[in-house]
């Protein structure tokens, strides 16, 4: 049961350029969303989060997006460096509980 | 700037053996989760604790697993008796209270089920 999808399993961006990572969810309870992003052999770390009365949130070159009738959200990074290179999770939660549900993640490449 | 930490970093264990997995959380965080993540798929909530027993868990987390605090300071996570689909890595977490509270995560531990 997959509430929180991510289709694209892999993404190559150009340094400089815009990254546009995608996340889809299903369950219409959720009402806070974050992005982390992972490198490997460390945990995933905390990138930016939005709520659900807000349809953006922005902190220095990163972007999160809702669009909360689509239940779609999407995480900008502009410019893309090539440190920016990892695997971003979508996480979702919904107020009646204190889980998150991820996406199976998107591996980021920003080329030099 | 404080951090989740785990031991170990690699744990081989021949299937049918108890390990025990364990966690530093952040002190001052009251919440403590496990997840996994089995190669190639996304991370699976476990179990989440609070103020010294379990929350909430999924389906995972059947009875072959137990979370303990121990102490003041470790969480962990005990899987009695393991399988092979046991395999994966799992990540311990803290956050100061419920969402919208990030949750914190350990870098993992890799367990392998031979």
């Amino acid at each position: 049961d997959q509430q929180v999808k991510q289709n694209s399993p892999s993404l190559s961006v150009q340094e400089g350029r815009i990254s546009i990572l995608n996340c889809d969810y299903t369950n219409s309870m959720f009402d806070y969303f974050l992005w982390y992003k992972k490198y490997p052999a460390e945990g995933p770390t905390f990138l930016i989060s939005i709520s659900s009365i807000k349809d953006k949130n922005e902190d220095g070159r990163f972007t999160v997006f809702l669009n909360k009738s689509a239940k779609h959200l999407s995480l900008h990074i502009v410019p893309s460096q090539p440190g920016d290179s990892a695997v971003y999770f979508c996480a979702a939660s919904a107020n009646t509980g204190n889980q998150f549900y991820f996406g199976t993640g998107t591996s980021l490449t920003v080329i030099p | 700037e404080p951090e989740v930490t785990q031991t170990p970093s690699h744990q081989v264990t021949q299937m049918g053996q108890e390990v025990i997995l364990r966690c530093v959380p952040i002190s001052n965080h009251l919440y403590f989760y496990w997840y996994r993540q089995i190669l190639g798929q996304k991370v699976e909530f476990l179990v989440s604790f609070y103020n010294n027993e379990i929350s909430e868990k999924s389906e995972i987390f059947d009875d072959q697993f137990s979370v303990e605090r121990p102490d003041g300071s470790n969480f962990t996570l005990k899987i009695r008796s393991t399988k092979l689909e046991d395999s994966a890595m799992y990540f311990c977490a803290s956050s100061p209270g419920l969402p919208p509270y990030e949750q914190y995560f350990g870098p993992g531990t890799r367990l392998t089920v031979t």
